[in-house]
């Protein structure tokens, strides 16, 4: 199966604090994306990356950056943390057949 | 633009009941794909299905059946003889292209509470 990890179930920060959000997965897939899910606005696309040091916006990227250093390595950076930033983060990465996402456990951040 | 819509919030049904759960999606192209997920109270998404936009005829998977209509841009998911392990969120999402890289685009998903 397909494993994504992401390495902190749930932090708390406070506000300007620049924090990176962590995310691996175990097979050899390009294509990787960081969503956040907020109550009423379902899922919002920030980053993705096709490749290694390739990346682009999504729909909502401000107060975001992202690094893809590595194939299995995916993270999202906070340069200076605010309160609306505040949410649950998704990775996931893409089934190269089927278009499909397979999704971490979520990071629940909370700026304080 | 694309645009996924679940205009159902949440549902609440009595265990053994039937319940629908609606999408419509908006796009352009030709060829496209849609999912359902489920996200339990656990919180981590779930993948329920995929469909391309080529293929209308419905599916069922044990207790779960979709109906995609093109006509309608519909791509509806039925729950038969719920159960309170039923309980989650359900997002439908869309995709222009199987290709990779294209990012999916959700629903704002529906709160479904199964009751015993």
């Amino acid at each position: 199966d397909v494993k994504v990890t992401q390495s902190s179930r749930y932090l708390v920060k406070r506000t300007g604090e620049k924090v990176f959000l962590e995310c691996v997965q175990d097979m050899d897939h390009e294509n990787m994306f960081w969503y956040r899910q907020d109550p009423g606005l379902g899922l919002r696309l920030i980053y993705f990356s096709y490749d290694v040091k390739m990346k682009e916006k999504g729909d909502i990227p401000e107060g975001y950056s992202v690094s893809r250093e590595k194939k299995e390595r995916f993270s999202l950076i906070l340069e200076s943390a605010s309160t609306n930033q505040t949410s649950m983060y998704l990775c996931a990465n893409q089934g190269k057949n089927t278009g499909e996402l397979f999704f971490g456990e979520g990071s629940r951040l909370t700026v304080l | 633009a694309q645009k996924v819509t679940q205009a159902q919030t949440e549902i609440s049904v009595v265990e053994k009941e039937d319940v629908t759960l609606d999408c419509v999606y908006e796009t352009r192209d030709t060829t496209y794909y849609l999912f359902w997920y489920k996200q339990p109270p656990s919180g981590e998404l779930v993948f329920l299905i995929r469909r391309n936009s080529f293929d209308e005829q419905n599916e069922i998977s044990g207790r779960y059946s979709w109906n995609f209509q093109k006509s309608t841009s519909s791509f509806n998911f039925t729950i038969t003889a719920s159960q309170v392990v039923d309980s989650a969120v359900y997002f439908c999402a869309l995709s222009s292209s199987n290709q990779a890289g294209t990012a999916l685009i959700f629903g704002k998903g529906t709160t479904l509470s199964v009751s015993s």
